[in-house]
């Protein structure tokens, strides 16, 4: 089976700041890992995904995960917080298996940035 | 088209009516999934179709809950006998065969009275 654990389901951070986002995931295959952004009455939209190439992943908007096996964590972050990245983001966990991609999603955490 | 849309956006029903929810996948994509997301919590699996084919439907939580996806294109997820305890988001995505990235739609938020 497969879970994802997220700490801390709301972070505030200053404008300019470090964002850290937590995810720990636990798996019995070779994990598949996403983080997904949900800004307000939007579709979550994918920021970034580990699929077993490089370990460290860069996606959008300027946010990197490191895929790190021997702490099952797949932490986000972002070097300068902008107001805009105020939102909830989830981190998800899969093995895709079967040939389809059944996602296990994290509890999610909200983002809030202020000036 | 250009995303995934579901209709509609907002239902509020009454306790023991029945409703149906649409999902319209980016035209390209073979696989849909529906997910269930309560309040505070991340999206669950529901369901997910392969064209028409529904290979998994082991997240449905109960047989007042079915989906289909007659032309491998338009799905609906239908809740019979709807209770307060299925008010919830409810989440389309959809992606092309074999990929492991998933296109969200903005989802239908369901109230159960």
């Amino acid at each position: 089976a497969q879970s994802v654990t997220q700490l801390g389901s709301h972070v505030s951070v200053s404008e300019g700041a470090l964002v850290l986002l937590r995810c720990n995931y636990s798996s019995s295959v070779p994990p598949y890992l996403f983080w997904y952004v949900q800004y307000p009455n939007q579709g979550l939209q994918l920021l970034l995904k580990y699929t077993s190439a490089a370990t460290l992943v860069k996606g959008i908007n300027g946010f990197e995960a490191e895929f790190k096996k021997s702490e099952t964590s797949f932490h986000l972050t972002k070097p300068s917080a902008h107001m805009s990245d105020a939102a909830e983001y989830f981190c998800a966990v899969s093995s895709f298996s079967g040939g389809y991609n059944k996602l296990i999603f994290g509890a999610g955490t909200r983002l809030a940035v202020h000036p | 088209g250009a995303g995934v849309s579901q209709s509609p956006r907002y239902k509020v029903t009454k306790r023991g009516q029945d409703v149906t929810l649409r999902c319209d996948p980016i035209s390209s994509h073979a696989t849909l999934y529906w997910y269930q997301q309560a309040l505070g919590q991340g999206p669950e699996f529901l369901t997910y179709f392969n064209y028409e084919a529904q290979p998994d439907k082991s997240g449905l939580p109960s047989d007042r809950f079915s989906a289909e996806r007659p032309e491998g294109s338009i799905s609906t997820l239908t809740i019979q006998r709807t209770e307060q305890r299925d008010s919830a988001m409810y989440r389309c995505a959809s992606s092309r065969q074999g990929a492991e990235t998933q296109y969200f739609g903005p989802g239908t938020r369901l109230l159960v009275l």
